[in-house]
């Protein structure tokens, strides 16, 4: 199976703030077939970005992805308070789907 | 809006079989382009994918469950379950339930029930 490995774990950032998220794959993951979820505490993941870049209905365009092959990335251009959240990536292109560990984008 | 809520006992005994059933509201689980699918959630870990089902009954299932997994659909009640058996503490999770859209060039979750906590202990 894909395992997706996301990191850093935990990213400290700042209201205003550029952040980066990575998501590495350990085979090629097909087509670009990549989703990125936003899970808040208590709640359930929400689709933000799937296709590796394309964004979910009603998802701010702060948030953008990008990548292909083993290695994605998750923007999220100006930080807003709501942004600070655990961030999911989950590959379709090969059964199992897989989901990385996540990463917890919290207030510095 | 589709919306979709886990039902199911919150506890249940080590060897003994968990049993959720999921409930679709605002659509219909009958939809000729979408899956149905259980994730689960362990506490302080990653997601993990546990099965999918059409609404013809047809299923796939991840293998690390082996055969421990029976996904079913009751298209006239608009829901579909899961039962696990022989389970273990190892079970004990977050248990959703989302909507799989899948396709040629689709396969992700959205959108996702609010989870229901299953703890196995004695």
């Amino acid at each position: 199976e894909i395992v997706l490995t996301q990191s850093p774990g935990t990213l400290s950032s700042s209201p205003g703030e550029r952040a980066t998220l990575s998501c590495r794959a350990n085979q090629s993951v097909s087509s670009k077939y990549l989703a990125w979820y936003q899970q808040k505490p208590g709640q359930a993941p929400r689709l933000l970005i799937y296709g590796a870049s394309s964004r979910a209905t009603g998802i701010p365009d702060r948030f953008s992805g990008s990548g292909s092959g083993t290695d994605f990335t998750l923007t999220i251009s100006r930080l807003e308070p709501e942004d600070f959240a655990v961030y999911h990536c989950q590959q379709y292109g090969t059964s199992p789907y897989t989901f990385g560990q996540g990463t917890k984008l919290e207030i510095k | 809006q589709l919306q979709l809520q886990e039902s199911g006992p919150g506890l249940v005994k080590p060897s003994e079989t968990l049993s959720l059933t999921c409930t679709v509201s605002g659509g219909s689980i009958s939809s000729s382009r979408y899956y149905w699918g259980w994730i689960r959630q362990s506490p302080g870990k990653g997601l993990e994918w546990i099965g999918n089902i059409y609404n013809n009954g047809g299923t796939f299932n991840n293998p690390s469950l082996k055969s421990r997994v029976t996904i079913s659909v009751d298209t006239s009640k608009n829901q579909f379950s899961l039962n696990l058996t022989s389970v273990t503490a190892a079970d004990t999770a977050v248990y959703y339930c989302a909507r799989h859209v899948l396709g040629p060039t689709e396969g992700w979750f959205d959108p996702w029930g609010q989870g229901t906590l299953v703890t196995v202990s004695s």
